[in-house]
C-alpha cells in the first residue's frame, strides 16, 4: 500500500524558515518523481515544486522560485521542502504527491497524495 | 502557463441522477504521443485529493465505473452516470502537458 506521510508544518513568522518532510512507503521511491502541492485555506490546489527520481532535476512554481528548495534522500525514502523567506501568502496545507509514471522523469501526473501538513505564516 | 477553467463551480446533485462537469484549457492538451494530458481528482471533505481519471479517459485503479472522462484538445468532461452520496466534494481537473501543472478552480458537488 502506497503511503505518504508529511511532517514539519507549524506556525512561523514572516521571513522565517521551515523544513517539510515526507516519508514514503509501499513503492520504489527512487524511480518516481515527486511533487509538493499546496492548498491555501478554503482555496484550490497549487503545484509548488517537483524533483526527478534521482534528485538531479528540480522544478519550481514562479511563486516560490528562489525561496523554496526541494530535495530527496532515496536511502531514507524521504522527500523534503526547505522553505525560506516565508510570506503570509505561503500559508497553506502542503501535500506530498507521487508521480503516476515510473522512470524518474517528471511527468506531472499525480496518482497518490499524502494527508498534508499545515504551514501558517503569521506574526 | 496553461489556464484551466471549470463549469459549473457549484453543482447540486440528486442521488441516482447523472451529473457532468466541464473543464477547458487555454491550449490543446494533446501530447505528441496522441494522449490528452488531462487528469481529474476528487477531494472529499477533510481529505486529500484522490485520482479519478488520467490521460483524459482512463479510470484510476479502484474508481467505480460510474465515473468516466471524455473529450480532447481543449474541452473535457467528467461524467457520473448515477451520483451517490459518497461522491460529494470538490472535483478538480489538471493539465499535465506542460510545467507547471495547473489545476482548474474546482467544482463543488453536494447533495440537493
Amino acid at each position: 500500500e502506497v503511503q505518504l506521510l508529511e511532517s514539519g508544518g507549524g506556525l512561523v513568522q514572516p521571513g522565517g524558515s521551515l523544513r517539510l518532510s515526507c516519508a514514503v512507503s509501499g513503492f520504489t521511491f527512487s524511480i518516481y518523481a515527486m511533487s509538493w502541492v499546496r492548498q491555501a485555506p478554503g482555496k484550490g490546489l497549487e503545484w509548488v515544486s517537483a524533483i526527478s527520481g534521482s534528485g538531479g532535476t528540480t522544478f519550481y512554481a514562479d511563486s516560490v522560485k528562489g525561496r523554496f528548495t526541494i530535495s530527496r534522500d532515496n536511502s531514507k525514502n524521504t522527500l523534503y521542502l526547505q522553505m525560506n523567506s516565508l510570506r503570509a501568502e505561503d500559508t497553506a496545507i502542503y501535500f506530498c504527491a507521487k508521480d503516476r509514471v515510473l522512470g524518474g522523469g517528471f511527468n506531472r501526473g499525480i496518482d497518490y497524495w499524502g494527508q498534508g501538513t499545515l504551514v501558517t505564516v503569521s506574526s | 502557463d496553461i489556464v484551466m477553467t471549470q463549469s459549473p463551480l457549484s453543482l447540486p446533485v440528486t442521488p441516482g441522477e447523472p451529473a457532468s462537469i466541464s473543464c477547458r484549457s487555454s491550449q490543446s492538451l494533446v501530447h505528441s504521443n496522441g494522449y490528452n494530458y488531462l487528469y481529474w481528482y476528487l477531494q472529499k471533505p477533510g481529505q486529500s485529493p484522490q485520482l479519478l481519471i488520467y490521460l483524459g479517459s482512463n479510470r484510476a485503479s479502484g474508481v467505480p465505473d460510474r465515473f468516466s472522462g471524455s473529450g480532447s484538445g481543449t474541452d473535457f468532461t467528467l461524467s457520473i452516470s448515477r451520483v451517490e452520496a459518497d461522491d460529494v466534494g470538490v472535483y478538480y481537473c489538471m493539465q499535465a502537458l506542460q510545467t507547471p501543472p495547473v489545476f482548474g478552480p474546482g467544482t463543488k458537488v453536494d447533495i440537493k
